[in-house]
């Protein structure tokens, strides 16, 4: 399988613990996003890297939120002190750097529920 | 910031009907995308389009860029159960390919 690749799929945390995420994009992508999404909403976007440049990160990336590339290739999401509103579907997804092109492929997410 | 609204947000249909839905915006946009979600899976591109007026189809779904390039729409012709699932539109918000995604149509077939 060369899609995108998340993992867990799902996490559920106690509120205040620290929990990370990974996601492995298509290989030769070096386009990769992070978008969150949460129920009955489209998908937010959080933070997109180039190669392992973060370039942008959104508003809604508070400080307790992290992300990393560090070789280019698989990112982490990490998120500290989680509370009960960072309970979302956490979707990565990876492109190719050519002109304008918007044909992300999105991974299967990882859900995360903090009680 | 931009905002997307689609209409339905929910429908069910009977199979072998055709279904339509639309996606409006508070602003221009030059570039409009219409993605399928599964239950428990990641959006999916169905349909890309870069010109007003545009028209493209992808099998049995055909999508249009409004000319006013503040709508678009999307029509499934003689839908399956397979269709079912939620329907985003979404257009470019800035640099970086980054997108801004619709409120959703959920779709549901009755066979």
């Amino acid at each position: 399988d060369t899609g995108v690749s998340q993992d867990p799929r799902h996490k559920i945390t106690k509120r205040g613990q620290n929990v990370t995420f990974r996601c492995d994009p298509i290989s030769e992508h070096n386009r990769l996003y992070w978008y969150r999404q949460t129920l009955g909403q489209g998908p937010e976007f959080l933070t997109y890297f180039q190669n392992e440049a973060q370039l942008e990160k959104s508003r809604l990336l508070s400080d307790r939120f992290s992300a990393e590339r560090p070789k280019g290739s698989f990112s982490t999401l990490e998120i500290q002190r989680t509370e009960q509103g960072d309970s979302a579907m956490y979707l990565c997804a990876s492109s190719l750097l050519l002109g304008s092109n918007y044909g992300y492929t999105f991974g299967s997410g990882t859900r995360l529920t903090v009680v | 910031g931009q905002q997307l609204n689609q209409s339905p947000q929910s429908m069910f249909i009977q199979e072998g009907e055709d279904v339509s839905m639309n996606c409006t915006s508070s602003s221009i946009f030059n570039t409009w995308l219409w993605y399928k979600q599964d239950p428990g899976e990641g959006p999916v591109l169905l349909i890309a389009l870069y010109k007003a007026g545009e028209l493209t189809s992808n099998g049995r779904l055909t999508a249009q860029f409004g000319i006013t390039r503040k709508d678009s729409f999307l029509n499934i012709s003689a839908s399956i159960p397979s269709d079912v699932g939620i329907y985003f539109c979404a257009g470019p918000s800035g640099g970086y390919q980054k997108v801004t995604f619709g409120t959703g149509t959920k779709l549901q077939v009755i066979p």
